[in-house]
């Protein structure tokens, strides 16, 4: 079946550890996005790839930046984390046919992140 | 600045007790209304797109609404496994969220 990976699924890092967390998929879209999801609350956009095309949310913090190698791998690397970052972090996609913001998003299981 | 608030912000239920839950939105030019539920743990699954007031959609016991201010989910005769979060969303320059429902339905 077509869908969305993210590895690994529980992640627990130490303070200012560098960590990466993982997103592939399989459904062949051309946009990826990160989301930052902290408990109770609504999934925060991070940034998104528009094919090569690298989009970062005015608000992220610059401790966190992403790769994307190729169509399906996408990256989310967090330089330094925080006590803060500590959070699930979802991979999405969508095709990005046409009008992007109204395409539906597939999203991934979530990473669990907890910063020691 | 556009805003969508969702409520309440938890519902407990019977199983077979019919509720409907709330997700108002102010914003200039909707193009468009999600609806996603998530699991505990796990990333938000796709249900409903509802594009103009008066469209309607259905899945098992859900059914989708959308006026021009507001969208309702309506859960009929619910099941202890629709227990989850129910997330709505607004695509504008990006998906904005909702902060969700939590619905609990007990046996």
């Amino acid at each position: 079946d077509a869908m969305v990976i993210q590895n690994p699924r529980y992640q627990v890092t130490q303070f200012g550890k560098p960590v990466t967390l993982s997103c592939s998929q399989t459904l062949n879209h051309n946009v990826m996005y990160w989301y930052q999801q902290k408990s109770s609350q609504a999934p925060k956009l991070l940034f998104h790839y528009y094919d090569k095309d690298f989009n970062n949310e005015a608000d992220t913090p610059d401790n966190f930046q992403s790769r994307r190698p190729n169509t399906s791998f996408c990256f989310l690397d967090i330089r330094s984390p925080g006590l803060g970052d500590t959070a699930m972090y979802l991979c999405a996609t969508s095709r990005g046919e046409g009008d992007s913001p109204t395409d539906t998003q597939y999203f991934g299981p979530g990473t669990r992140l907890t910063v020691l | 600045e556009d805003q969508v608030t969702q409520s309440p912000e938890a519902l407990r239920l019977q199983e077979g007790e019919s509720s409907s839950l709330n997700c108002s939105y102010t914003v200039s030019g909707l193009r468009g209304l999600f609806w996603y539920r998530q699991d505990p743990g796990k990333g938000p699954e796709f249900l409903f797109t509802l594009y103009s007031a008066g469209e309607e959609k259905e899945k098992e016991r859900l059914k989708a609404t959308l006026t021009k201010k507001e969208s309702f989910l309506h859960i009929t005769a619910p099941k202890p496994e629709d227990s989850a979060t129910y997330l709505c969303a607004i695509p504008q320059l990006k998906l904005s969220f909702g902060a969700g429902t939590t619905v609990t339905v007990r046996a």
